[in-house]
């Protein structure tokens, strides 16, 4: 069983719309939480981190998460055609101190 | 504040060649990681130093990969002999602290071996 999971995609969604994307985690020792946008060719840029239940907006991106649930999300509002890039997912777990990185999810944003 | 630096950006070496990256972090961060990010991939932790000290090499493949960070700050990872499956994106990245801080990477340093 992978550690976190996302789908690969692609999602596409249209200029303007609401972007969803969905991470699951297996460790509940998990603290820390984080979304990375990674560009084709380039390295991951850290764009959210929550730690706690509940949401946390910061400009057009809102992160969710349910530690009951042990689900994670990352909502982009208003989306724009910069914003097609692989987003990665990954916890910390409090036991290991090791960041979990999921294989992405690919978002497509089309004018 | 500048950010995490690498050298060199591509790399090409042939099979049992050896190969060394270099990091420096962002200044003040005590935690510095190198991940391998293999293409359709997440990046997988290789290595995480506390200031000078390893705190965390499971996943470092110790027969043909090694890594030092001398007086805390800048870190080199090598590889000697180098396999075909070690084509990769090695990425360093660094943080205040081990814990929950935030990880912030470098450019990386694309890898092709043939």
């Amino acid at each position: 069983q992978k550690e976190v999971e996302q789908n690969s995609g692609p999602l596409s969604v249209p200029e303007g719309a609401i972007a969803s994307l969905n991470c699951t985690y297996s460790d509940r020792g998990s603290q820390s939480f984080f979304w990375y946008r990674q560009y084709s060719g380039k390295s991951p840029e850290l764009i959210m981190s929550i730690y706690s239940n509940g949401d946390k907006e910061d400009g057009r991106f809102t992160a969710q998460l349910n530690k009951a649930s042990q689900y994670v999300s990352l909502l982009i509002r208003d989306s724009q055609p910069s914003d097609s890039a692989t987003y990665l997912c990954a916890s910390l777990s409090y036991n290991t101190d090791k960041l979990i990185f999921g294989t992405g999810t690919r978002l497509q944003v089309f004018p | 504040e500048a950010g995490v630096a690498q050298s060199p950006r591509y790399k090409i070496i042939e099979k049992r060649q050896s190969v060394a990256f270099w990091c420096n972090p962002i200044s003040g961060h005590a935690t510095l990681y190198w991940y391998q990010q293999i293409l359709g991939q997440g990046p997988k932790l290789l290595i995480q130093f506390q200031n000078n000290g390893v705190v965390d090499d499971s996943q470092l493949p110790k027969d043909r990969f090694s890594a030092e960070r001398l007086k805390g700050v800048d870190s080199t990872l090598k590889i000697q002999p180098a396999k075909l499956e070690d084509s990769a994106v090695y990425l360093c990245a660094s943080s205040l602290s081990g814990g929950g801080y935030e990880q912030y990477f470098g450019p990386g340093t694309r890898l092709t071996v043939t």
